[in-house]
């Protein structure tokens, strides 16, 4: 069965420091690759997706995330954090034919200053 | 704006009460979905509509109907609320796969 990871619960980093959130998926077709942002009591908006092509991929708000095919991972880069970056990120992982997208349960990150 | 809307954003519920979840789009997306979020279970899908006049079960359907009112608006109904139930509901639509577009969510507490 499919199924998405997001190893880490909660992370907690300075404002400017770099951030790395992990993620890691099963299945053996080539997947498509999101990453969610969530602000408390908000909706979910898109930072970045991959479908093919080139393996790193920019988003909004300076994220970045590159696809490893041999990790079967989707890690989220941002460089240098604002305090405004706190909030809750998923992972999310898709597939051609599929109907719907698999979630991870979600990393929580806080900004300190 | 374009986008996904759901209403209410808030309820509470007594235990045995109905409600309907309102949900429309107005992107044109075929596909649109019904997923509840609870604390460290990330989101999970309770049903989903690939087309106008379909509809199929996700990972939690028990308890929840479904209707495809039409291409724009997918509505989810509690027949007998349980506390089990309070969640916070989100509606996405898509034009799969190129990800999901969703509401701000409906909070619902179940008492």
């Amino acid at each position: 069965a499919q199924s998405v990871t997001q190893p880490d619960i909660h992370i907690t980093v300075s404002e400017g420091a770099s951030l790395e959130l992990r993620c890691n998926y099963s299945y053996g077709a080539t997947p498509y690759l999101f990453w969610y942002v969530q602000s408390p009591g908000q909706g979910l908006q898109l930072l970045l997706k991959y479908f093919s092509g080139d393996t790193l991929v920019q988003g909004i708000k300076g994220f970045e995330a590159e696809f490893k095919r041999s990790q079967s991972s989707f890690n989220l880069r941002k460089p240098s954090v604002h305090w405004s970056d706190a909030a809750e990120y998923f992972c999310a992982v898709g597939y051609a034919g599929a109907n719907n997208l698999f979630f991870g349960t979600g990393t929580r990150l806080t900004v300190i200053p | 704006n374009a986008g996904v809307t759901q209403t209410p954003k808030f309820q509470v519920l007594k235990t045995g009460q109905s409600m309907t979840l309102q949900c429309a789009q107005d992107m044109n997306h075929n596909s649109m979905y019904w997923y509840r979020q609870d604390p460290g279970m990330g989101l999970r899908l309770i049903y989903y509509s690939a087309s106008e006049g379909t509809t199929d079960k996700g990972e939690v359907p028990n308890g929840y109907n479904v209707s495809r009112l039409n291409k724009r608006e997918f509505s989810l109904r509690l027949e007998s609320a349980a506390p089990s139930q309070t969640s916070v509901y989100f509606c996405a639509s898509s034009e799969a796969p190129l990800g999901y577009t969703f509401g701000s969510g409906t909070r619902l507490t179940v008492v």
